[in-house]
């Protein structure tokens, strides 16, 4: 069974700093994805950057990178220069394929990011 | 705007009552997925379904069950309701990519919250 571990449930960072927000998984597949996704206080689900387990570059997205460490089996998102519309629950995610067209997320309890001035 | 609709946005009934919440993909978007998200639980994968067939499931209880209809809808019955239902429902839809293939992503609805009183 795959775990996505979310250590930090929450964090603090100034305006216009970088913020790494932490996430290991365990899989046992060789083919596999890991996402994250940002949830404000108004509830809805808004993807952010996606990294595919055999994809050798880490993903980047405007001000949002993924720090993938295949080895270590971390997949962290960096944010850069943080704006207080940042702060949000954060989640990372792994999906699976179960079959030829069934698949799922597995997602990480999340971390509240509070962005200060 | 993520594409998919979720009605309703807000629901509040009693315990032992019966409630559907409905949901509609993203156009052309073969698969639907729901997930509950609770205070305690996190976010909970309950079940998929694509092209009107189901095709993995998740923590749903028996209480629970989902269809997805010839236009791709899916209705998700939640009966015999207890106050631990309570939650944040979520409808996601994607295109259902094979394993290696393209991201994979899931577009959230704005979710629909129900609460058991």
């Amino acid at each position: 069974a795959q775990k996505i571990t979310q250590t930090q449930p929450g964090m603090f960072v100034q305006e216009k700093e970088a913020v790494t927000l932490d996430c290991t998984y365990d899989t046992s597949d060789q083919s596999y994805g890991l996402f994250w996704y940002k949830q404000p206080s108004s509830g809805e689900m808004i993807f952010l950057i996606y990294q595919g387990s055999y994809d050798e570059q880490n993903a980047t997205e405007g001000r949002y990178s993924l720090n993938f460490q295949k080895a270590r089996k971390s997949a962290n998102l960096v944010i850069s220069a943080s704006q207080l519309g940042d702060s949000a629950m954060y989640f990372c995610a792994m999906r699976e394929a179960v079959t030829g067209t069934a698949s799922k997320l597995t997602f990480g309890t999340g971390t509240r990011l509070q962005v200060t001035l | 705007d993520s594409g998919v609709t979720q009605t309703p946005k807000h629901l509040i009934t009693a315990t032992g009552q019966r409630v559907t919440l409905r949901c509609s993909p993203r156009s052309g978007d073969l698969s639907v997925y729901w997930y509950q998200q609770s205070l305690d639980q996190g976010l909970q994968f309950l079940i998929q379904y694509y092209n009107g067939e189901e095709r993995a499931k998740g923590n749903i209880l028996e209480r629970f069950s989902a269809q997805q209809f010839p236009d791709l809808h899916s209705e998700l019955n939640l009966s015999s309701l207890e106050l631990g239902d309570s939650a944040l429902y979520f409808c996601a839809s994607s295109v259902a990519p094979l394993r290696m293939t393209n991201t994979g992503e899931l577009f959230f609805g704005e979710g629909s919250r129900l609460t058991v009183l």
